[in-house]
């Protein structure tokens, strides 16, 4: 299965700010996905981030506080815009299964906290 | 919109005993997938079911899949302290024409006392 470099782990930002998650895979991918997961939450689907195109966003996620990047087939970045402390979330990246696995496999996750 | 409820939502157990969760999806799934979060870490696939009444087992774990491809179940026999997180199941069908999209139940959060 691919192996997903996520950074920043974790940060701690001021209101009104904002933050950029960066994903790198170590091969080449279709599709990512963005996730958020509160504290003791479920996992919520903010986008679906294709190569060359824009990424398409799920119901309650609008571009403008969410934009995605998608350069490249490995890459991939989610920014939080004018960030608030209902902003505060573990931001997850996540490819699907290649040809010898269904699965998910999720980057580390970005743990943010807006103060 | 599509919803995939989990019940229970915690569960505590003395290590040896058994565990189930289950998965209720409102629409027909076309699979169903089965994940592992330690506590602050990410989520980990343990399998996925595609075929209606399907039972898959990995060691101590049975995973079943509703004939009507609505509900699936997660057991797990004789716990271990290393079972401790929160399991996840999460429904693969066509949102809205995106086949590639997975739904996240609630999760169980499953505790083991040794």
């Amino acid at each position: 299965s691919a192996v997903i470099s996520q950074k920043p782990s974790r940060d701690i930002c001021q209101r009104g700010t904002s933050l950029t998650i960066q994903c790198q895979v170590d091969s080449q991918v279709t599709m990512m996905f963005w996730y958020r997961q509160q504290p003791g939450q479920s996992l919520t689907l903010i986008a679906t981030a294709n190569q060359g195109s824009e990424a398409t966003y799920e119901s309650g996620f609008v571009i403008d506080k969410f934009p995605i990047s998608r350069p490249n087939l490995t890459f991939s970045t989610l920014t939080v815009s004018n960030m608030s402390p209902e902003d505060s979330s573990i931001y997850l990246c996540s490819v699907a299964g290649g040809l010898h696995s269904y699965g998910y496999t999720f980057g580390s996750g970005t743990r943010l906290t807006v103060v | 919109g599509q919803q995939v409820m989990q019940i229970p939502q915690y569960q505590h157990v003395q290590e040896g005993e058994d565990f189930t969760t289950y998965c209720n999806s409102s629409t027909t799934l076309s699979n169903i997938q089965w994940y592992k979060q330690r506590p602050g870490g990410h989520p980990v696939f343990l399998i996925q079911l595609v075929k209606s009444g399907e039972v898959k087992k990995q060691k101590r774990l049975t995973f079943q899949f509703g004939e009507a491809k609505k509900n699936s179940s997660l057991h797990i026999t004789a716990t271990q302290t290393t079972d401790v997180g929160t399991y996840f199941c999460a429904g693969g069908g066509n949102y809205g024409g995106a086949t590639n999209k997975l739904i996240f139940g609630t999760g169980t959060l499953l505790a083991v006392q040794p």
